[in-house]
């Protein structure tokens, strides 16, 4: 079946980077988008953007534009996410999300596929 | 952007109780939204999809409804299992926002 697994928690230091991955299994990988949705602790979710690993075409929140550069690597089927200059506000946990295939409607596809979420805290 | 406002925000109930989640849209999104429930720890689980679509598996207690700026997750007969948060989404282009949550808690 459809799975992603995401890479483990990550502590970095303020200013710098982190490349969080999402591997996936159970499907063609270039076949269907990829989602990353940020969690803050005690928060709400909040829609970054999507890769399509077919043509690796991105699109992004505006908000997360410079933040976030969405990544795919066909030969590993895996999806990465990078966070730059993070700061205290990027601490949250990030999920990655796909389709089964299961839920077209009406030109749309609903992801149902979650991984279990990369936690990142940004700590000196 | 499309902003998605969730009401209420939290909720204390009863097992066996009736509840009703709103989301409304600040524009027409024409029934292009999804609702999911989170337990606390884990990751979003799709409830309803196409505004009135139950995902396979979920229990028939729960229903979708709406169409244009208004739309709404009811449960009915509350079990110990729905407690956690709710959360909808909207797909009609990006960014694909969220409603704010709503925080269900066994009374």
């Amino acid at each position: 079946q459809v799975q992603l697994q995401q890479s483990g928690p990550e502590l970095v230091k303020p200013g710098a980077s982190v490349r969080i991955s999402c591997k996936a299994s159970g499907y063609t990988f270039t076949s269907y988008y990829i989602h990353w949705v940020k969690q803050r602790p005690g928060q709400g979710l909040e829609w970054i953007g999507w890769i399509y690993p077919g043509n690796v075409n991105t699109k992004y929140n505006e908000k997360f534009k410079g933040k976030a550069t969405l990544t795919a690597d066909k030969s590993s089927s895996t999806a990465y996410m990078q966070l730059s200059s993070l700061t205290s506000e990027d601490s949250a946990v990030y999920f990655c999300a796909t389709v089964s295939g299961d839920y077209y409607y009406g030109s749309t596809w609903y992801f149902d596929v979650w991984g279990a979420g990369t936690t990142v805290t940004v700590s000196s | 952007d499309i902003q998605m406002t969730q009401s209420p925000a939290s909720l204390s109930v009863s097992v066996g109780e009736t509840v009703t989640i709103t989301c409304r849209a600040s524009e027409n999104i024409y029934s292009n939204l999804a609702w999911y429930q989170q337990k606390q720890g884990k990751s979003p689980q799709l409830l309803v999809y196409a505004a009135t679509n139950l995902a396979d598996g979920v229990p028939s207690r729960f229903s979708g409804s709406g169409s244009g700026t208004q739309y709404s997750l009811k449960i009915n007969s509350l079990q110990s299992e729905d407690f956690g948060s709710y959360y909808c989404q909207h797909f009609w282009g990006t960014p694909y926002t969220f409603g704010g949550g709503t925080k269900l808690e066994i009374k």
